[in-house]
């Protein structure tokens, strides 16, 4: 049963433009919305992560959109760069000890040059 | 900064045979992770410790098991590998409550296991 649903699978994008990726819950529980960038041959990496007590949060060319009552969030990458091609991958936990995420199933993002 | 090691990058098994996948990080978190990564279905969970000798399942834990003898260092043992088993494995840790990333989990570059 797959708690976070994530899309688009892959996504091509021109070096300057807009990149979003979209991901849904179902667990109203889940109160830390993280996302992680993962190049090829490395670990995921935590890029940038939100509270559902904010509507958005913004560091440098990243942006996360939360809605709450609708239960979805979302990343944006603002002039997006070649370097910036990845996988990336929306997670949500609920705020234990553990720190347990679930992931969604990950987005190949290639910025064409 | 916080270093995950995993023992192999790559790691080629016969079917049947004990896998061992062994994780270490040098940042004395009590909390460590074993994902496998799959085209289609992201990280799943297989198995979490969160002391030394404490483990809890996963969402995918069958065919596996894990070992935290140490503060440092959690294996990942598959028993008798099957092929379904073929994966890339990720480690991963996170710090206490009350450090400043307790929210973020620290990976390790992953095992890419291929079993035969």
């Amino acid at each position: 049963q797959q708690q976070v649903k994530q899309s688009p699978q892959s996504l091509i994008v021109q070096k300057g433009g807009i990149s979003i990726i979209n991901c849904a819950y179902e667990n109203t529980a889940f109160d830390y919305f993280p996302w992680y960038q993962q190049f090829p041959g490395k670990g995921p990496a935590l890029l940038i992560a939100i509270r559902p007590d904010v509507s958005e949060k913004k560091e440098g060319r990243f942006t996360i959109s939360f809605n709450k009552s609708a239960k979805q969030f979302s990343l944006h990458i603002m002039d997006s760069q070649p370097g910036d091609s990845a996988t990336y991958f929306c997670a949500a936990s609920i705020n234990t000890g553990f720190q347990k995420l679930v992931f969604g199933t990950g987005t190949r993002l290639l910025v064409s040059p | 900064d916080v270093k995950v090691t995993q023992s192999s990058r790559y790691l080629v098994k016969r079917t049947g045979e004990k896998v061992f996948l062994e994780c270490v990080q040098d940042m004395d978190h009590e909390n460590m992770f074993w994902y496998r990564q799959d085209p289609g279905l992201g990280l799943r969970l297989i198995y979490f410790s969160y002391d030394v000798k404490m483990k809890e399942k996963g969402d995918i834990p069958e065919g596996y098991s894990v070992s935290r003898e140490k503060k440092e260092r959690f294996s990942l043992i598959l028993e008798s590998a099957s092929t379904n088993q073929t994966s890339m494995y990720l480690c991963a840790s996170n710090p206490p409550p009350g450090t400043s990333s307790y929210n973020e989990q620290f990976f390790g570059p992953g095992t890419r296991l291929t079993v035969l």
